[in-house]
This record gives structure tokens, C-alpha cells and sequence, in this order.
């Protein structure tokens, strides 16, 4: 039972190329959240999807970012156009249904994709 | 606005003796709080979560404490060993929001020294 699976776990890119990150939930899980963190600091919050939804994308950049869960494959997170600042390890992470359980057992994480901007 | 903080960036503590890791947030409709363990280049971890209907949680070793007049939690780790040297984050969710989001911490590196 694999758990959640980013890939991929490191990733170059220059100025004005753009990212593509993505995520496999574990198996039976049906929601899908993307964190960051920048250097120094904590995991923010970016946005939250489930299959072919996005429920709320609060976190988000307005320009340069978007994020979709199809209904068959992975989500991807995207990022146009990257800056240096864009530089961070960014988390995927997925959770059952049934919200008692989150609330008591939190969101699995994947190992992250660290993403470095040159 | 950082609605969950933790004030200590980093804590170092003899093997054997109580770390202490706090907490404070801000936004009252918090009601579920979690503490994730994150180790280098890995994802976080779950290690223990308290609603607000409790003031105490305890797992093992690990105890996490809620003041709710206070805004304010605590995970105790008793006895403290060197692997539990890794950053900790404290994260809180709304059970009223539409979202199972959490919110975390900025996180507080623990070093248990042998």
C-alpha cells in the first residue's frame, strides 16, 4: 500500500521555464492538498482539490500557479514562468473522505519536490 | 497573519530529560489540533492530534496538552531520544470550515543531544 507519491524529488529549472510537480494520493484517498515551504519558514497552505474539483485554492498565487486532479491521474501542480522566489520544497498531501478522520489522524504527506529556480 | 505560532525556533534538550515543544494560535474557531514530526528531506509525518473537547492527549511518550483560554498547546516528550531530534510542526483545523484544511506552525527544530 503505497503512500502518497510525488515526483518528481528534485527539480531545475531556469528562470521563465516552467514546473510541473506532481502527486499520487494513496490508494483510497480522494483528496488532494499542495503545501510550501519556503526556506526558514512553515508549510503554507496552497490549495485543496478533489477529483476534477478545486475546493479552494485560498493559498494560491494569483498569477503563474495552477492545480488540477483529474479524474484519472495524478494532480499536477503547475508553475509558469518561474522566479528565483518560487524556489521551495513543495508537499502534496491526501486524505480519506470521512472528515473525523483527518481531524484525528491529519493528512498523509508525500516526500515533497524541491524545486530549485536558477 | 499567522494564526498558529510557534515562538521557538529551535530547542535543545539531553537525552533521557522532557522536551517541551509550545504552541499558540489565534482564531477561535479552531478545534482540532495536530503535531507533525518532519525529519530532513522527508514529508511530515502525523504523530499526535487532541480536540478541543480534551485538555490532554497522550500517546507513549508523547502528551500534548490544550489551554484553550489560553490559545495555547504543548507536546511533552518523556524521555526525549536522540531520534526525536527533527522539526515540529504544529498545525489546527476549523471543524466549521467547509475544508479539512490545517493550518501550520512555522515549526521548532528539536535536538536531543546523546
Amino acid at each position: 500500500n503505497a503512500g502518497v507519491m510525488q515526483n518528481p524529488r528534485h527539480l531545475v529549472r531556469r528562470r521563465g521555464q516552467e514546473a510541473r510537480l506532481r502527486c499520487s494520493p494513496m490508494k483510497g484517498h480522494s483528496h488532494v492538498y499542495w503545501y510550501r515551504q519556503l526556506p526558514e519558514e512553515g508549510l503554507k497552505f496552497m490549495v485543496y482539490l478533489q477529483k476534477e474539483n478545486i475546493i479552494d485554492e485560498s493559498g494560491m498565487p494569483k498569477e503563474r500557479f495552477s492545480a488540477e486532479f483529474p479524474k484519472e491521474g495524478p494532480s499536477i501542480l503547475r508553475i509558469q514562468q518561474v522566479v528565483r522566489g518560487d524556489s521551495a520544497a513543495y508537499f502534496c498531501a491526501s486524505s480519506p473522505i470521512p472528515r473525523d478522520l483527518v481531524r484525528n489522524y491529519g493528512y498523509t504527506f508525500g516526500s515533497g519536490t524541491r524545486l530549485t529556480v536558477v | 497573519d499567522q494564526q498558529v505560532k510557534q515562538n521557538s525556533p529551535s530547542l535543545s534538550v539531553q537525552e533521557g530529560r522532557i522536551s517541551i515543544l509550545n504552541c499558540d494560535y489565534t482564531n477561535s474557531m479552531f478545534d482540532y489540533f495536530l503535531w507533525y514530526k518532519k525529519y530532513p528531506a522527508e514529508g511530515p509525518t502525523f504523530l499526535i492530534s487532541i480536540s478541543s473537547i480534551k485538555d490532554k492527549n497522550e500517546d507513549g511518550r508523547f502528551t500534548v496538552f490544550l489551554n484553550k483560554s489560553a490559545k495555547h498547546l504543548s507536546l511533552h516528550i518523556v524521555p526525549s531520544q536522540p531520534g526525536d531530534s527533527a522539526v515540529y510542526f504544529c498545525a489546527a483545523s476549523a471543524s466549521k470550515s467547509a475544508t479539512n484544511k490545517l493550518i501550520f506552525g512555522t515549526g521548532t527544530l528539536l535536538a536531543v543531544q546523546p
